[in-house]
């Protein structure tokens, strides 16, 4: 009954490769994030999804693109791995626009880029 | 834009001890939420404690507590009678009140060690 689910936790692949993190949530919520957390903890908003609309695309290479199926998906695809990309990946939902409800976290995906 | 600054990067308390966790923010705006999380080694993000800029009671869960000094834009986190289980990447938010801004807005984060 875990609330934020990604798959997979670890994710190992050669440079150049393309590859998708999935995530859901079973929390009825309406809004959907995508952080990379770099090797010094910084956590770095990426994208952000409401009712499967993009509202938050940050600066970052249009290697990466999000997907939003549905108000409960928002998949993470990345093409043409770099090393630089390897990091750990959260995704993140909450309800509302604003206000002070707060981001459940995943459990995190470890990308490594060999 | 709004900004949140963790300038301890890291801290060390003994166990049963207690330690402050400093943060500063900047913003124009009144209205906001102030958030801390907790990180530990299994990477979990987990929300510990929350405060809205409008009430001036200091929020309290259990043995975490903040400091929230709205004029200084400060929000201190306290924990008291420190367990080894405390120990993590604490990193403090800020979240506008303003429909659409959306953004959370993360600290650098502080990692906490507790000495046995």
């Amino acid at each position: 009954d875990t609330a934020v689910s990604q798959t997979p936790k670890y994710l190992v692949t050669q440079m150049g490769n393309d590859k998708s993190i999935k995530c859901e949530q079973n929390l009825g919520h309406d809004t959907m994030y995508w952080y990379k957390q770099d090797s010094k903890k910084f956590l770095k908003i990426m994208f952000s999804y409401n009712n499967k609309e993009l509202i938050i695309n940050e600066t970052v290479p249009n290697r990466f693109s999000p997907k939003s199926p549905d108000k409960a998906h928002l998949n993470l695809h990345i093409n043409s791995l770099e090393l630089g990309d390897s990091a750990v990946y959260f995704c993140a939902s909450s309800q509302g626009l604003a206000g002070a409800q707060p981001q459940h976290f995943g459990d995190g995906t470890r990308l490594s880029i060999l | 834009a709004q900004t949140v600054t963790q300038s301890q990067p890291e801290m060390s308390v003994q166990e049963a001890e207690t330690v402050t966790l400093s943060c500063t923010y900047d913003t124009s705006e009144s209205d906001y939420y102030l958030f801390w999380y907790k990180q530990p080694p299994s990477r979990q993000m987990i929300l510990v404690i929350r405060q809205e800029a409008y009430k001036q009671q200091n929020a309290t869960e259990n043995r975490f507590s903040v400091n929230f000094q709205k004029a200084a834009k400060s929000f201190s986190l306290k924990i008291s009678d420190s367990q080894l289980g405390d120990a993590a990447m604490y990193f403090c938010a800020y979240r506008s009140a303003t429909s659409g801004t959306y953004k959370y807005i993360f600290g650098t984060g502080t990692r906490l060690k507790v000495l046995a």
